[in-house]
């Protein structure tokens, strides 16, 4: 079984300062990692993913994220938070399931970010 | 980039009629589609996964009478909730996985359909 589970449910911070969003992941095979960000009223924006190669992602907008297998967690991060950059955030954890099936996305609960000036 | 495209964006019905949502990928072909369905303030639960050509796969608990899933071509999936109640009120999304050489099976998310139910 995989789960996923986001640290804070809403995250506060004012323009310029450093977004971290964090995501811890259980898994009992090797996961793929990712984050999406989703505006009000619309669907998912993939940012960034994680597939086994480097451990520090980078993916758009300026985000990037580091798997830590030791930690089990897969942390967002962006240096200098922009007033765009408030929106929900969702951690999700893939697991390859064999064969030609390549697993189920489970997704977090989701954080919100405010962005404030 | 791979888009994916929800039609109704909005639909506002009253309870006990069926409503049609339609999930399509615009510019890549999708053996297999997923449904989410997303409460106000919540996560997206897995309802279904749609496979072109087949029937669709259930989540535990999703009621495949009630959430109808047809996934007649390569390009589209519909999802027909039928004697809508109150409680389906929610907001749909859809995903498509694309499969193709560059993708690496990722999944293409829809813009969401919000379903209010009277």
């Amino acid at each position: 079984a995989q789960s996923v589970t986001q640290l804070g449910s809403h995250v506060s911070v004012s323009e310029g300062a450093l977004v971290l969003l964090r995501c811890n992941y259980s898994s009992s095979v090797p996961p793929y990692l990712f984050w999406y960000v989703q505006y009000p009223n619309q669907g998912l924006q993939l940012l960034l993913k994680y597939t086994s190669a480097a451990t520090l992602v980078k993916g758009i907008n300026g985000f990037e994220a580091e798997f830590k297998k030791s930690e089990t967690s897969f942390h967002l991060t962006k240096p200098s938070a922009h007033m765009s950059d408030a929106a929900e955030y969702f951690c999700a954890v893939r697991t390859y399931a064999g064969g030609t099936s390549y697993g189920k996305l489970t997704f977090g609960q989701g954080t919100i970010l405010t962005v404030h000036p | 980039g791979a888009v994916v495209s929800q039609h109704p964006s909005r639909v506002i019905c009253k309870s006990g009629t069926s409503v049609k949502i339609e999930c399509r990928s615009l510019d890549f072909q999708a053996t297999t589609m997923f449904w989410y369905r997303q409460f106000p303030k919540q996560s997206l639960m897995l309802m279904a996964t749609s496979n072109e050509g087949s029937k669709a796969t259930y989540e535990q608990g999703v009621e495949k009478d009630k959430f109808l899933i047809n996934h007649a071509s390569l390009t589209l999936s519909t999802l027909t909730v039928t004697s809508a109640h109150p409680e389906d009120s929610s907001f749909y999304i859809c995903s498509a996985r694309n499969q193709g050489p560059y993708n690496n099976n990722e999944q293409f998310f829809g813009p969401g359909t919000r379903l209010t139910v009277l």
